[in-house]
């Protein structure tokens, strides 16, 4: 019920090419779904965030697709860049109301390389 | 401002010794977490402290793991006798709880290695 499963382990892209990172989840109680964008040897950090009562929310190249009936999520990143090779992480919780659903459930990780 | 800072960054331990992680959170965060990211995988969640209210211990993998947060403030990891299975990045973050969720705000972590 807590697990999140995200795809492609890996994923190598060329300069300027569109990168797409997928995510679902089970528990229908999660209402807050964060990507993180981790660079080695630091921490996670937030990358954009959606909540349920949209579809899409854009913020420069990254966008995030959300489809509640199927409990699946994507990260969108146009145009890549070198500089976005990282490994990132989507992420759930159950936000709002549960003080002790606040802790993120996270994927397992995608390491993107993006080919110069 | 100062971000989440962890110490030490890195820390070397034989088996069975124990070890104390410290997380300094982002000043007037009321809450902090601890995650622990093992080789090559996701983040793990360990134990939630929000305010005065009791902690969320449901994450810990065993009784050797206890934390504490004192003050509201500094938290304090502690593995007792640690086994090589331990050995991991353990990773802090804090986020300022109003009426949802909010972003948590990572440090950089602790490498724990077990030898």
């Amino acid at each position: 019920q807590q697990q999140v499963k995200q795809s492609p382990q890996s994923l190598i892209v060329q300069k300027g090419g569109i990168s797409i990172i997928n995510c679902a989840y089970e528990n229908t109680a999660f209402d807050y779904f964060p990507w993180y964008q981790q660079f080695p040897g630091k921490g996670p950090a937030l990358l954009i965030a959606i909540r349920p009562d949209v579809s899409e929310k854009k913020e420069g190249r990254f966008t995030i697709s959300f489809n509640k009936s199927a409990k699946q999520f994507s990260l969108h990143i146009m145009d890549s860049q070198p500089g976005d090779s990282a490994t990132y992480f989507c992420a759930a919780s159950g936000g709002a109301l549960s003080g002790s659903a606040r802790q993120l459930t996270f994927g397992s990780g995608t390491q993107l390389t993006v080919l110069p | 401002g100062a971000g989440v800072s962890q110490s030490p960054s890195n820390k070397v331990t034989e088996k069975g010794k124990d070890v104390e992680l410290r997380c300094d959170p982002i000043s007037g965060h009321t809450a902090l977490y601890w995650y622990r990211q093992s080789l090559g995988q996701g983040l793990e969640f360990l134990i939630y402290f929000q305010g005065n209210s009791a902690p969320d211990k449901s994450g810990l993998p065993s009784d050797r793991f206890s934390a504490e947060r004192t003050g509201g403030s500094v938290s304090t990891l502690t593995i007792q006798r640690t086994q090589q299975e331990d050995s991991a990045v353990y990773l802090c973050a804090s986020s300022y709880v109003s009426s949802g969720a909010s972003e948590q705000f990572f440090g950089p972590g602790t490498r724990l290695t077990v030898l």
